[in-house]
């Protein structure tokens, strides 16, 4: 059972902006965690696409974006993009379970 | 180039053992904290256990606590884990991942390719 939940599935229209919500608690990312966020293309492994937060690895397009606040974060995609149709996981660490902790992950479909 | 080549699974029945290794090349492999994540077929991503830079410390989810043992060679740039009391959950796809800091509050910058792990009679 993840401690971080997000929506199961979001879609939009190429070009459209959708979000991914992660809710937390106190324990994870009301505790001041960073939240990072992975992209995970259909039969590949998990590729980091946001950390600690906002911040966006090398080679990551900048039409994703990350944001938090107390105890939840969201992932933005802006311009949505054929190629973007994956599912996606944020993740943190949680002081209760002594561990990092992943999303229940989201599948974002391009309509 | 950074890579993590993970090797060891297989079909192994309820009650056994298995010993996963993820060999690691491109990096300094003693500055990183290391990971490993499991994916259960057709489902999310679920960590695992994580270890720190000297091997030190290591934690783990309870759902393996006290069954899986997470270790590391630095000498040989080698991440394992040791998995005794399998039980059909943990059938799964297991990454080998890189945190991208000494730091397990950082998220995973580096993933392998995975190795399945299948427990059934």
């Amino acid at each position: 059972q993840s401690v971080l939940t997000q929506p199961p599935s979001v879609s939009g229209a190429p070009g459209q902006r959708v979000t991914i919500s992660c809710t937390g608690s106190s324990s994870n990312i009301g505790s001041s965690y960073d939240v990072h966020w992975y992209q995970q293309l259909p039969g590949t492994a998990p590729k980091l696409l946001i950390y600690a937060n906002n911040n966006r690895p090398s080679g990551v397009p900048d039409r994703f974006s990350g944001a938090k606040s107390a105890t939840s974060a969201s992932l933005a995609i802006t311009g949505l993009q054929a190629e973007d149709e994956a599912d996606y996981y944020c993740q943190s660490y949680d002081s209760s379970l002594s561990g990092s902790v992943f999303g229940t992950g989201t599948k974002v479909t391009v309509l | 180039e950074v890579q993590l080549l993970e090797s060891g699974g297989g079909l192994v029945q309820p009650g056994g053992s298995l010993r996963l290794s993820c060999s690691a090349s491109g990096f300094s492999f003693s500055s990183y904290a290391m990971t490993w994540v499991r994916q259960p077929p057709g489902k999310g991503l679920e960590w695992v256990s994580g270890i720190s830079t000297s091997g030190d410390y290591t934690y783990y989810a309870d759902s393996v606590k006290g069954r899986f043992t997470i270790s590391r060679d630095n000498s040989k740039n080698t991440l394992s884990l040791q998995m005794n009391s399998l039980r059909a959950e943990d059938t799964a796809l297991y990454y080998c991942a890189r945190y991208y800091s000494s730091s397990w509050y950082s998220g995973m910058d580096v993933w392998g390719q995975g190795t399945t792990v299948t427990v059934s009679s």
